[in-house]
Order: structure tokens, then sequence, then C-alpha cells
């Protein structure tokens, strides 16, 4: 059974960066899928920031794409999380998960996400 | 950016039928997923694949996907169904995941 649970300071700073750990237990992150982190700011929805591969092939959010890093180690069998300048704004629950892929017409790979972490709050304030 | 757009509130009573609807720009061309969240929860995959259901998640739920509306069907509605739900897409123009922005199904 595969689970992921997330890892990181609860409060932040404004202007630091903020840094998450996902680690992925029940399956080898190098056997394959995409990996990534879906945020959700208090009282609001689902945004989803970014995946990344073994390999480290990457999908990142445009809107957020400046200022988001997605790493994995494999050899911890866990991905990473960093976003910079962090402003109030930032402050959500953050989840991570499994991205499965479906082949859609002329090769098109759409993705969704089947496992879930727990998520973990984070707070920006000074 | 692509833009996925549903009722924020769909009420129905125990044993009826509820229909949450997800509107995009031709959205019947697209693999729409959908998720159910209960409060202080993380999002659970009901269905996958416009009409697919994982392992676990009960026939009620079912799924379709047309022309610019993609639609989550709750049939047999439970007082254990009352959650937000979300739709999603992967938008393959610029490689992301898109969410629209959630329905709260009330059981009454």
């Amino acid at each position: 059974q595969v689970q992921l649970q997330e890892s990181g300071p609860g409060l932040v700073k404004p202007s630091e960066t903020l840094s998450l750990t996902c680690a992925v237990s029940g399956y080898s992150i190098s056997s394959g899928y995409y990996w990534g982190w879906i945020r959700q700011p208090p009282g609001k929805g689902l945004e989803w920031i970014g995946s990344i591969y073994h390999s480290g092939s990457t999908y990142y959010n445009p809107s957020l794409k400046s200022r988001v890093t997605i790493s994995v180690d494999t050899s911890k069998n866990q991905f990473s999380l960093k976003l910079s300048s962090v402003t109030a704004a930032d402050t959500a629950v953050y989840y991570c998960a499994r991205h499965r892929e479906i082949g859609g017409v002329a090769g098109t790979i759409y993705y969704y996400m089947d496992v879930w972490g727990k998520g973990t709050t984070v707070t920006v304030s000074s | 950016s692509y833009v996925l757009t549903q009722p924020p509130s769909v009420s129905v009573a125990p044993g009826q039928t509820a229909r949450i609807t997800c509107g995009g720009n031709n959205i019947g061309s697209k693999s729409v997923h959908w998720y159910q969240q209960k409060p202080g929860q993380a999002p659970v995959l009901v269905v996958y694949d416009d009409s697919d259901r994982p392992s676990g998640i009960p026939e009620r739920f079912s799924g379709s996907n047309s022309g610019n509306t993609a639609t989550l069907t709750i049939s047999r509605v439970e007082a254990g169904d009352e959650a937000d739900y979300y739709c999603q897409v992967w938008d393959s123009s610029s490689d992301h995941g898109v969410f629209g922005g959630g329905t709260k199904l009330t059981v009454l």
C-alpha cells in the first residue's frame, strides 16, 4: 500500500523560502510515475503546484513557476518542494500526491492524482 | 490558462440523485477526474478518466463528459457523501494540472 507523508516547518517568515519533503513508502519512486504537490489556502479550493519524475523531469504551474523548485531524492525515496519569496498568500495546507497518467489522442498524456498524503499546514507570518 | 467552472453548492435529500457539473471549453475532449474532500481530510479520488471508478469507490458514483460539461453523478445519496467535490483536468497546452473551484454537496 502506497503512503505519502509530508514534513517541514509549519511557520515560515515572509520573503523566505518554504521547504517541504514528501516521503514515499510502499513504492519505489524510481519505478515510475510523476510525484507532485497541491495546496489549499484556508477555506479555499485546490491549486496544483507541480510534479516531478524520478529522472528529474518537471512540470510547474505557470502562475508559480518563477518561485517553485521540485526535486527528487531516489536514494531516500522522497521528493521536495521549495517555494521562494513567500507571502501570506502562500499560507495553505500543502499536499503531496502520486500522479497517474492516461494516454489521450495523438499521443497526449493526461495526469490525475490517485494517492495523497494527509497534508501539512504552512503559515507565512512574521 | 484553462478554466474549470463548478457551482459553489448543490443540495439533495437522502436517497435522491446529486449531479455536480464542471464546465470548460470543449472539456469533452479532455480526461476529467473527480475528488471528494471531507472537512479536515485530504482529497480522495472518486472518478478518473471521465467515468472510471478506483477500487473501493461505490458504484453510486459515476461520471460523464461531453461538449462543454462534465458531470459527477451520485445516486442514492447518503449523509456520508456530504463533502466538497473538485473536478480536475490536465491542461496539455501548457502541461499543468487544473482544478475547478469546488462544489459543496449538502445532504438535507
